[in-house]
């Protein structure tokens, strides 16, 4: 098993430019989330998914979007990059039943100039 | 979800046993204590859960007191790779799908 698999690492992007991060996993994981990550600070909530067509709001929604098509795949999409989006996200996700934990991606560290 | 508190840092010498304390003062019966640690840059790794029963497992204790207004997770013999943010989270089992975390404390491990 590979995990939670993020790409690109790294990006720097120019205001207003457009991007895509990319996660997927392989544990058939029902749900999967979006982090982002500023310097010093918490992990805050983007977007979540529930499973394969359904998506829900975070803590910071605002400025991103997100699709879930298949139960591997929870891409998201920055439309109009700001420099107020220049941070660490992190992709996650989690089986659906039980008591169980959340499996993190490694990151992807977004810079917009 | 109830919400938790934790000392923004602490410090521990290298060896020793590193206690970091989580409040959880509204937390309801059906609701468990996890936690997870972020060493720097990485993505957070999950350590330990319980509901009400002490628990241990290769990396970690967690004890619950009998209220369960409270929890203190346990690193038995830290080491300098402990050194990392550990996010204290208090969630219902298939409950809320959001999983959202607070500031977490920021463990140093000195030599």
């Amino acid at each position: 098993n590979a995990g939670v698999t993020q790409t690109p690492k790294f990006r720097i992007l120019k205001i207003g430019q457009s991007m895509t991060l990319q996660c997927t996993q392989d544990m058939n994981h029902n749900y999967m989330y979006w982090y982002r990550q500023d310097p010093g600070m918490g992990l805050k909530l983007i977007y979540y998914s529930v499973g394969a067509g359904i998506t829900d709001k975070g803590e910071v929604p605002n400025g991103y979007n997100v699709s879930r098509s298949t139960t591997e795949d929870f891409p998201l999409r920055l439309e109009l990059a700001a420099p107020s989006q220049t941070s660490v996200y992190f992709c996650a996700s989690k089986r659906r039943n039980g008591d169980t934990e959340a499996f993190f991606g490694q990151g992807t560290r977004l810079t917009v100039v | 979800d109830a919400k938790t508190t934790q000392p923004t840092s602490m410090d521990c010498a290298e060896g020793r046993a590193a206690n970091l304390p989580c409040n959880h003062s509204t937390i309801s019966g059906n609701e468990y204590v996890y936690w997870y640690r972020q060493i720097h840059s990485q993505g957070p790794q999950y350590i330990i859960h319980g509901l009400k029963n002490n628990e241990t497992n290769e990396m970690a204790s967690l004890i619950i007191t009998e209220d369960r207004k409270s929890s203190t997770l346990i690193l038995p013999h830290a080491t300098l790779r402990d050194t990392a943010v550990y996010y204290c989270i208090v969630r219902t089992q298939g409950g809320s799908e959001k999983l959202v975390f607070g500031k977490g404390t920021k463990l140093t491990v000195n030599p």
